[in-house]
Parts: C-alpha cells; structure tokens; sequence
C-alpha cells in the first residue's frame, strides 16, 4: 500500500526565506514521488517529479526536492520565497506513475 | 509534455439534475484515465480508474450509479454526475495515461450543485 504523509497543513515564510515543505512516504515498492502545485479554483501544475534518477530533483520556479530513501522523504525547497509561491502543495506517490496518491498538502503563505 | 484538457472548467447545476464532465487526451492516447475529487481544503481522492473499453473500477465508498464513467475512446473518458445534490459540490480532475508513461492531469472542473 502506498500513502503519503505532508507535515504541516500551514506554513508561513517570509518573503525571501527558505521554503520548506515535508513529505513521507511509504510504499512497498520504489516509488515515483511527485511535487504538484495548486492556485485558488485552478487544476494542479507539476513542480517537478521523481522516477528513480537523481536523488535531487530540480523542479521549476525554483523549487528542488531530494529523495531520501532512508528516511522515506521528499521534502520540498526553495531558497527563496517569492509572493507568487503562496498556493497550495500536494506531494504525491505513484508506483509506476499512473495511479496517485496525494497527501493531504499543505498551505503556503508568503509574509511580504 | 502531454495535454489533457476537462470540460467544463466550471459548471454550476440545479439539485436534481445530471452534470457530465469530460476529459480528453489531446496529444496521445490514454488507454487509462482517472478521475480524482477534491473537497474544499482537502486533498484528491481517486474516485475510479477507467480502462479504454471495460468498465470502471471504483473506490470503495463511490457511488458508481451517481459517477457514471465511460471511457468509450482512447481519447475520451466522460464523468457523469447524475441526480446531483449540494454535497456533490466540488472540484473534479481527471488524468490520462498511455498505461507507460507517467500520468498528466486535467485542469479540474468545479461543481456547484444549487
């Protein structure tokens, strides 16, 4: 069985802080693990993805999220905050990048 | 990367009545589709897979006879709402798949059931 686990259902960061956004997960095989990014009333837009390449994974907009297999992690980062960051984040785990399952996602705001 | 559009992107209804939402690969053929619902504040729930020509498999605790899917082309899988209430408000994405590679979603369709 396959779920995902999003640590934090608010965050709040400074313009120009580091945006850091938790994701575990458990699957019973190496999974595909995915950032999707949610703006009010509109569908979700793929931040980045991972399909057993590279353990850290470059996304757009900034963001970057480093499998940890160790840890069963996913965790989501930007450097720097920008206001247009503020939306809502789902992490996401797939077996073999059909069927999704999302974590319950979290809430960015971004203080000016 | 792959298009997968859903329409309408907002459709408001009367109580009672039936919605259908569809949801279309426009670049490939998707020999699977899933359909996820969204509750405000909450995260996706996958309703049901559909097979290009088979039945839909659904969740447990969906409706089958309220959710009617049909994916009768490898370009087209339609979401029906049928006898629609208030809490059927809410905000529908489907997703594509060649059953190969990875899946792409639809921009999502908001229900409001008056």
């Amino acid at each position: 069985a396959q779920s995902v686990t999003q640590l934090g259902s608010h965050v709040s960061v400074s313009e120009g802080a580091l945006v850091l956004l938790r994701c575990n997960y458990s699957s019973s095989v190496p999974p595909y693990l995915f950032w999707y990014v949610q703006y009010p009333n509109q569908g979700l837009q793929l931040l980045l993805k991972y399909t057993s390449a590279a353990t850290l994974v470059k996304g757009i907009n900034g963001f970057e999220a480093e499998f940890k297999k160790s840890e069963t992690s996913f965790h989501l980062t930007k450097p720097s905050a920008h206001m247009s960051d503020a939306a809502e984040y789902f992490c996401a785990v797939s077996e073999g990048g059909n069927q999704f399952y999302f974590g319950t996602g979290t809430s960015l705001t971004v203080i000016p | 990367g792959a298009v997968v559009s859903q329409h309408p992107s907002r459709v408001i209804c009367k109580s009672g009545t039936s919605v259908k939402i569809e949801c279309r690969s426009l670049d490939f053929q998707a020999t699977t589709m899933f359909w996820y619902r969204q509750f405000p504040k909450q995260s996706l729930m996958l309703m049901a897979t559909s097979n290009e020509g088979s039945k839909a498999t659904y969740e447990q605790g969906v409706e089958k006879d309220k959710f009617l899917i049909n994916h009768a082309s490898l370009t087209l899988s339609t979401l029906t709402v049928t006898s629609a209430h208030p809490e059927d408000s809410s905000f529908y994405i489907c997703s594509a798949s060649t059953g190969v590679e990875l899946a792409f979603f639809g921009q999502g369709t908001r229900l409001t059931v008056v």
